[in-house]
């Protein structure tokens, strides 16, 4: 299958930084992307859907402003966290698909601590 | 709104043997996907098998197979042989078809499958 890649696999920042999360795919235009939150012992929760070069399209309870997502090319899209504080520890997974009715490629996500 | 529900939380198999995994959901379309993914301890997500609402016939891929119950709104898996590296978190999911944007998956609270040797 396609390869998605997300980067880091972890990292740790101190609370009130800012993170941000990679999601790239690496052989194949990504029309749209997903992000979505796992924590743990938990099911995975979709936060927002982007299509390329428009804006995000976030699910109900998500705040755009502290998860800020970005499209900008068919091969990229980024998270980013605002203000983080420890509440937003988490595990966050990106998927990628390049047509509207093509599988959905998961990335390897990103565990997010903050302190 | 759709929901997919998982009502076992741990299923344990002797190695070898067959186990079926269950899933409901609840939706008022009538085109869309349904999913089993697979979530080792990596923590990676593995598309296990898919089926597409509109095909009658159950899905398979090599060891696992789907029973779909379009009326009942039910979507089993069943895996054969089970083998150790079968142990997972196994999520079932659900899309619509052509979502026009909002398509992302909406997944079950997962189960536990164990594999005993």
């Amino acid at each position: 299958g396609a390869v998605v890649s997300q980067h880091p696999s972890r990292v740790i920042c101190k609370s009130g930084t800012s993170v941000k999360i990679e999601c790239r795919s690496l052989d194949f235009q990504a029309t749209t992307m997903f992000w979505y939150r796992q924590f743990p012992k938990q099911s995975l929760m979709l936060m927002a859907t982007s299509n390329e070069g428009s804006k995000a399209t976030y699910e109900q309870g998500v705040e755009k402003d502290k998860f800020l997502i970005n499209h900008a090319s068919l091969t990229l899209s980024t998270l980013t966290v605002t203000s983080a504080h420890p509440e937003d520890s988490s595990f966050y997974i990106c998927s990628a698909r390049e047509g509207s009715d093509t599988e959905a490629f998961f990335g390897q996500g990103t565990r997010l601590t903050v302190v | 709104a759709q929901t997919v529900t998982q009502s076992q939380p741990e299923m344990s198999v002797q190695e070898a043997e067959t186990v079926t995994l269950s899933c409901t959901y609840d939706t008022s379309e009538s085109d869309y996907y349904l999913f089993w993914y697979k979530q080792p301890p990596s923590r990676q997500m593995i598309l296990v098998i898919r089926q597409e609402a509109y095909k009658q016939q159950n899905a398979t891929e090599n060891r696992f197979s789907v029973n779909f119950q379009k009326a009942a709104k039910s979507f089993s898996l069943k895996i054969s042989d089970s083998q150790l590296g079968d142990a997972a978190m196994y999520f079932c999911a659900y899309r619509l078809r052509l979502g026009g944007g909002a398509d992302g998956l909406t997944f079950g609270k997962g189960t536990h499958l164990i594999i005993q040797p």
